[in-house]
């Protein structure tokens, strides 16, 4: 079946800094990957659809210059979450596949910012 | 307005003892209605796609359905592995390939 690695699984880094997330399908060909944000007990809260090679599409209130979305190729898609603070910390989601094709979550990634 | 709920929000069950969780959706043009399981610190995990009235589909104690306004996920004699949150979210035409989650069933099986 389709597999979608996410790394880190696990980041804790210093207000001010940036922090990379990698989503990268391992099997297959994504021409679209989602990024969702997931508050404790809360479900998944859509941030960005990212298609390859072109920019990324952001929710309403989603600040697209903090979080930003890197689609360069048909595997790879990240997420730098610029300038981190606290109130970003959270637990990160990706989701990755194509239409008709179907779609597979990463095992998401839980920022602390201290 | 679009959107998706879920209830019971938690649920508790003894081993054994079936039941099952609804999800309600009010969206235009529903392409597909998905079941995920999530286990904490996990992503979800897919379990089943629903797209027309009257479809049901099974898999181990689980079972899925759907009508033009909810779907049920029945769990037949629960195990405590069973446990976990279990999201709905749709597909429709106004969202193109995005999905709309609820909010999620948490559901605790005890032994």
């Amino acid at each position: 079946g389709a597999v979608v690695s996410q790394h880190p699984s696990r980041v804790i880094c210093k207000s001010g800094t940036s922090v990379k997330i990698e989503c990268r399908s391992l099997d297959f060909q994504a021409t679209t990957m989602f990024w969702y944000r997931q508050f404790p007990k809360k479900s998944l809260m859509l941030m960005a659809t990212s298609n390859e090679g072109s920019k990324a599409t952001y929710e309403q209130g989603v600040e697209k210059d903090k979080f930003l979305i890197n689609h360069a190729s048909l595997t790879l898609s990240t997420l730098t979450v610029t300038s981190a603070h606290p109130e970003d910390s959270s637990f990160y989601i990706c989701s990755a596949g194509r239409e008709n094709y179907g779609y597979t979550f990463g095992s998401g990634t839980r920022l602390t910012v201290v | 307005e679009d959107q998706v709920t879920q209830s019971p929000e938690a649920l508790r069950l003894q081993e054994g003892e079936s039941s099952s969780l609804n999800c309600s959706y009010t969206v235009s043009g529903l392409r597909g209605l998905f079941w995920y399981r999530q286990d904490p610190g996990k992503g979800p995990e897919f379990l089943f796609t629903l797209y027309s009235a009257g479809e049901e589909k099974e898999k181990e104690r689980l079972k899925a359905t759907l009508t033009k306004k909810e779907s049920f996920l029945h769990i037949t004699a629960p195990k405590p592995e069973d446990s976990a949150t279990y999201l709905c979210a749709v597909q429709a035409r106004n969202y193109g390939q995005n999905f709309v989650f609820g909010p999620g069933t948490r559901l605790s099986v005890l032994p």
